[in-house]
C-alpha cells in the first residue's frame, strides 16, 4: 500500500520559532510537493523537488525552505515562524519526469500537518 | 494570480440527481488535468484526469469534460450519493513541461439524502 507520511498531524508554535516538517514517501518518487491549504484558495504550491539536493520554488516559497537530502525525504523548512503561516501544510510525491511512462501526473499526498503559530 | 479557478464554493445537490462542478484555467501550457476528492483531516485523493488530446473521460459515476478552445473543464457524478460529499479540487500540470501542478480553490459538495 502506497504511503506518503507527514510527521507531525498538528503542531502549535511561538511566532519566531523555527518549525520542521517532515514528509517520507515509500514508492520510489522522484517529485516531492509541499503545498499549503487555505480556505478560499486552495492548494498553493510552496517548493517542489523532482530530484535529490535538487529544488524549485512554487508560487508561495517566501518565508519557507526546503530540503530533499535523500531521494524518500522532502522537508519543509520555516526558518522564522509568523502567524500568517499558520495553515494546513500538505506533503504530496509523483512518479517520473517530463514525458517518462512512470509520470502519471497523479499526485499522492499525505493526510497534512495542521501548523498553528501563536 | 490563480491559474485554476473554481468559482463555486460550494454546492448542494439531492441524492440520485446530477453534481456538476466546474473548473477554468489560464496558462496554455496545461495538457493535464485532474480532480481531487478531499474528506475533512485526510489528504486530498486522485479522482480521475483527462488529458488534453481528449475532450472527455469517464470512470463508473464520474465523467470529466475538458473545453479547451474555453480553458474549461467540468466534473460531472451520476448519480450523486450522500458519500460523495467532499471538498472537490480541480488540478492542472503542463506534464510534458515540468512537474508541478497548480490547484483551484476547491468545491465543497453536498449531497442530501
Amino acid at each position: 500500500d502506497v504511503k506518503v507520511t507527514q510527521s507531525s498531524r498538528y503542531l502549535v508554535k511561538r511566532t519566531g520559532e523555527k518549525v520542521f516538517l517532515e514528509c517520507v514517501q515509500d514508492m520510489d518518487h522522484e517529485n516531492m510537493f509541499w503545498y499549503r491549504q487555505d480556505p478560499g484558495l486552495g492548494l498553493r504550491l510552496i517548493y517542489f523537488s523532482y530530484d535529490v539536493k535538487m529544488k524549485e520554488k512554487g508560487d508561495i516559497p517566501e518565508g519557507y525552505s526546503v530540503s530533499r537530502e535523500k531521494k524518500e525525504r522532502f522537508s519543509l523548512i520555516l526558518e522564522s515562524a509568523s502567524t500568517n503561516q499558520t495553515s494546513m501544510y500538505l506533503c504530496a510525491s509523483s512518479g517520473g519526469g517530463p514525458g517518462q511512462q512512470t509520470n502519471t501526473g497523479e499526485l499522492f499526498f499525505g493526510e497534512g500537518s495542521r501548523l498553528t503559530v501563536l | 494570480d490563480q491559474q485554476v479557478k473554481q468559482n463555486s464554493p460550494s454546492l448542494s445537490v439531492q441524492e440520485g440527481r446530477i453534481s456538476i462542478l466546474n473548473c477554468d484555467y489560464t496558462n496554455s501550457m496545461f495538457d493535464y488535468f485532474l480532480w481531487y476528492k478531499k474528506y475533512p483531516a485526510e489528504g486530498p485523493t486522485f479522482l480521475i484526469s483527462i488529458s488534453s488530446i481528449k475532450d472527455k473521460n469517464e470512470d463508473g459515476r464520474f465523467t470529466v469534460f475538458l473545453n479547451k478552445s474555453a480553458k474549461h473543464l467540468s466534473l460531472h457524478i451520476v448519480p450523486s450519493q450522500p458519500g460523495d460529499s467532499a471538498v472537490y479540487f480541480c488540478a492542472a500540470s503542463a506534464k510534458g513541461v515540468n512537474n508541478d501542478m497548480r490547484f483551484g480553490a476547491g468545491t465543497r459538495l453536498t449531497v442530501k439524502p
